[in-house]
This record gives C-alpha cells, structure tokens and sequence, in this order.
C-alpha cells in the first residue's frame, strides 16, 4: 500500500519560499514508471497541476507554465521523497497543497495523495 | 476559471442515478482518452474514482462509470448512496504544457 505523507509549515510571508515535502512509502521516487507531483487546490483557482518529477534512466521534471519561473521539485532518494519549493509567494498561493503519485499506467492518473498541507501566505 | 466545465452542483435521491457532465475542448477532452474522475469529501484528499475515461481502479463500486462523446466526459452514479455525497472533480490529459487540467467540481447532494 503506497503513502505519502506531506510536512512543512502552514504559514509563509509574502515574497519568501513556500517549502513542502512528500515522504513515500511502499513506492520509489527512483520508480521507473511512477511521476511524482505536486497539486493545490484553493477556491479561487480549484485544483491545479503543478508540476512532477520522475526518474527514467536520468531524472526529469514537468512545471505548469504559471508557476514555471518560482517553482523548483527535488527528488531526494536517500530519504525516498521528494519536495515542492515555490519562490517569491503571494497572498494568491495560499491554497492547500498536495502531492501526488501518477503509477505510469496512463497519463495524468493520480492513484495516491498526501493529506494535503494549508499553506497561508500572509505577513 | 478552470479549464474544464462542470456543473456547479447536483442532487438525487437514495437509490437514484445522476450523471455529471465534464466539457472541454479538442485540445484536452475531445482530444485523448485519458478523463479522470475524481470524489473529494470535505476536509479529505481527492480519491481517484475513474481513469482514461471509463475505467474503474481496483476497490472502486461499479456503481460508478464513465463515458465521453466529442468533448464533453461524464461520469454516472448509479444507486446513489448517502456515502456518494461529495465534490468530484473531471480532469484530462491536455496538448498545452500544462499537462493535467482539472473541471471546477460538482457538488453532490444526496436528498
């Protein structure tokens, strides 16, 4: 059974970096058929796809374009997670925060989430 | 604005079914056989419930099931539960970088 278990802080002051990580269990960040991601939702915006990262014989990342420029996704494999950094935050990123696993058997198919994180931006 | 549109709320009673529509464009729905659904109870983690528009994961109710004609996605709910009260959200593959688009939500109201 796969987990993913989400810590970081639930408050961030506007213009600094929103930091998140995504611990997994009965999977790999190094699969070779798993993308592991990052989405939030938020009543604004809903849901939306923000990026992944995903290993196949090298490491490769995907970004939605309206976070491209801020967003950085890190694979850590001695710790088997991976985490989220979104740089120069606004009041408009305060959303709750998940991550994802896509297994590979299709496209954009997110069998397992993370609990979610609230993350408040907000001085 | 999402991407994808849903109607903003549907309801039925026990042992009804409803079927909730899920409207794109050629470049994401219309385009590709890759349409989630997905239920979201309050406070709780969207749950895959349908993928590649009409197929079930394993441990979900066959009482759920998708469709799709042109570009517009649907997923029906048959016998409808109290358990089935919730938001789902409709999500496709898209041409754009963006990769993954999502519907805006429907939520169900079980009379």
């Amino acid at each position: 059974q796969v987990q993913l278990q989400q810590s970081g802080p639930g408050l961030v002051k506007p213009s600094q970096t929103l930091s998140l990580t995504c611990a997994i269990s009965g999977d790999s960040v190094s699969s070779n058929t798993a993308a592991w991601n990052w989405i939030r939702q938020s009543p604004s915006r809903g849901l939306e796809w923000l990026g992944r990262t995903y290993y196949r014989a090298k490491w490769y990342n995907d970004f939605a374009p309206s976070v491209k420029s801020r967003i950085t996704i890190s694979p850590d494999t001695s710790k088997n997670q991976f985490s989220l950094q979104l740089n120069s935050v606004t009041p408009e990123d305060t959303a709750v925060y998940y991550c994802a696993r896509d297994d590979g058997r299709s496209i954009g198919v997110f069998d397992y989430w993370g609990q979610g994180t609230l993350v408040t931006v907000s001085s | 604005q999402s991407a994808l549109t849903q109607p903003a709320s549907m309801s039925g009673s026990p042992g009804q079914s409803i079927t909730i529509s899920c409207t794109g464009t050629s470049s994401d729905v219309g385009g590709y056989n890759y349409v989630s659904w997905y239920q979201q109870h309050p406070g709780k983690a969207p749950e895959l419930m349908i993928y590649d528009v009409n197929n079930r994961p394993s441990g979900v109710s066959n009482r759920f099931s998708g469709s799709k004609s042109g570009n517009t996605a649907s997923l029906t709910i048959s016998g409808l539960q109290t358990e089935d009260e919730a938001d789902y959200y409709c999500s496709s593959y898209t041409s754009s970088s963006t990769l993954v688009v999502f519907g805006g939500g429907t939520k169900v109201t079980v009379l």
